[in-house]
């Protein structure tokens, strides 16, 4: 059974850009929730969706934002990139608030 | 503010010996919580889940929750150098899946 998927797993952009990443769920979990890693924040909840509806969001800017498609894969996106923005993005995925398992993360750098 | 307190480490024990990490959560909301195991420079890995009050053992491992007291625990029987890593605990809401993490505790198994 494969796991949760990310893509890119690497990529540096400058201030100012934007950036979208790309998570595909286990197959059959419809729920999707997004992480940020950093070595001083630790690990922090950025949204979570069920069903392509946003359930829950995390205390982060708008600058932050994602979404979820019928096939239950989801995208975020992070405009206007700050330095501060480079960390460990994780997606995670759950069937029905079972147990939640994490991809191998998309590792952003902001220059 | 939803905490939840884990002791930094590093803890430290011998190969074989058992191995205990604790973690404290405030919000009595709570109802899953988790364990995971973060090798440096790799993505969160799920080890135990648990959601009731007692016991749960996974082979060398065994999660504990006293829902009272607001405190979950690990154990790891017989560890082994490949334990050493970084021990995430994580509490859950019982509505969608929004992990709130501690801070993490790093475990060294020494040979």
């Amino acid at each position: 059974k494969a796991g949760v998927t990310q893509t890119p797993r690497y990529l540096i952009k400058t201030r100012g850009q934007q950036v979208t990443l790309s998570c595909s769920p286990i197959s059959g979990h419809r729920s999707v929730s997004w992480y940020q890693q950093t070595p001083g924040q630790g690990l922090q909840f950025l949204f979570e969706y069920f069903s392509e509806t946003q359930r829950n969001k995390g205390n982060f800017p708008g600058r932050f934002s994602g979404r979820q498609f019928s096939n239950s894969r989801s995208e975020m996106n992070v405009s206007t990139l700050e330095l501060g923005d480079s960390a460990l993005y994780l997606c995670a995925s759950s069937f029905a608030g079972g147990s939640i398992y994490f991809g191998e993360g998309s590792w952003l750098t902001v220059v | 503010q939803k905490e939840v307190e884990q002791n930094s480490g590093p803890l430290s024990v011998p190969e074989g010996a058992i191995a205990s990490l604790n973690c404290t959560y405030s919000d009595r909301g709570s109802q899953s919580f988790f364990w995971y195991r973060q090798y440096s420079g790799k993505s969160p890995e799920l080890i135990m889940s648990i959601y009731s009050n007692g016991d749960k053992e996974d082979g060398r491992f065994t999660a504990q929750l006293n829902k009272a007291s607001q405190y979950v625990s690990l154990l790891i029987r017989d560890s082994q150098p490949s334990d050493s890593a970084t021990y995430l605990c994580a509490v859950s809401p019982e509505a969608g899946n929004m992990l709130t993490f501690g801070g993490g505790t790093r475990l060294m198994v020494k040979p």
